[in-house]
């Protein structure tokens, strides 16, 4: 069935770096673009990044730009977030999803990403 | 583009009907999306294009709405439609969402 499934997450120390990854199965993962969302603990969804279904283009929040990368690997059916110079506040869970239509239609069950010393 | 859900919180009963406003800082068309999420999932998609059912969604749901101000009702609640939502726009970077209204069972 179509699916999503993250991992990657763990504790990190403020300043470090982390590359989270999600797999995608059940549907053609090289024709539709992808997003990262975050959640802070007990907060809402933030969204993070978008890559298009080629990699061509990508757009970033204001609150990662210049830290965190977006990538994929078609052939691996497989989406990337590398995650550099971290802070406390990048502390959440994040998912990836699936853009159809106009919103996102898939997504997995979150990796949780914690920043702490 | 900033989003503003009211309320934040909401107490109802089952059976009841209810309704969410989400607004936008500056006109969207019709590029709005709502979610429903539970304590440790992911969200749900419900609606998309401010006023289409999602394919398997209950049509309890329904939206409407274009411009700047959307709303989400749902005609007669359910035990498992207690959650939180939460309205997202899709017309221009950065995406953003609304801060969520928690439905809570009165």
């Amino acid at each position: 069935q179509v699916q999503l499934v993250e991992s990657g997450g763990g504790v990190v120390q403020p300043g470090g770096s982390l590359r989270l990854s999600c797999a995608a199965s059940g549907f053609t993962f090289s024709s539709y673009g992808m997003h990262w969302v975050r959640q802070a603990p007990g907060k809402g969804l933030e969204w993070v990044a978008f890559i298009r279904y080629d990699g061509s283009n990508k757009y970033y929040a204001d609150s990662v730009k210049g830290r965190f990368t977006i990538s994929r690997d078609n052939s691996k059916n497989t989406l990337y977030l590398q995650m550099n110079s971290l802070r406390a506040e990048d502390t959440a869970v994040y998912y990836c999803a699936k853009k159809t239509h106009d919103a996102f239609d898939i997504w997995g069950q979150g990796t949780m990403v914690t920043v702490s010393s | 583009i900033q989003l503003t859900q009211s309320p934040s919180f909401l107490s109802a009963s089952v059976g009841d009907r209810v309704t969410i406003t989400c607004r936008a800082s500056q006109g969207i068309s019709s590029y709005l999306a709502w979610y429903q999420q539970k304590p440790g999932k992911a969200p749900k998609l419900l609606i998309y294009a401010a006023s289409t059912l999602q394919s398997g969604v209950p049509s309890r749901f329904s939206g409407s709405g274009s411009g700047t101000e959307f709303t989400l009702t749902i005609s007669s609640l359910q035990p498992e439609d207690f959650a939180t939502y939460y309205c997202q726009q899709l017309n221009s970077y950065p995406y953003s969402f609304g801060q969520g209204t928690k439905l809570e069972i009165k």
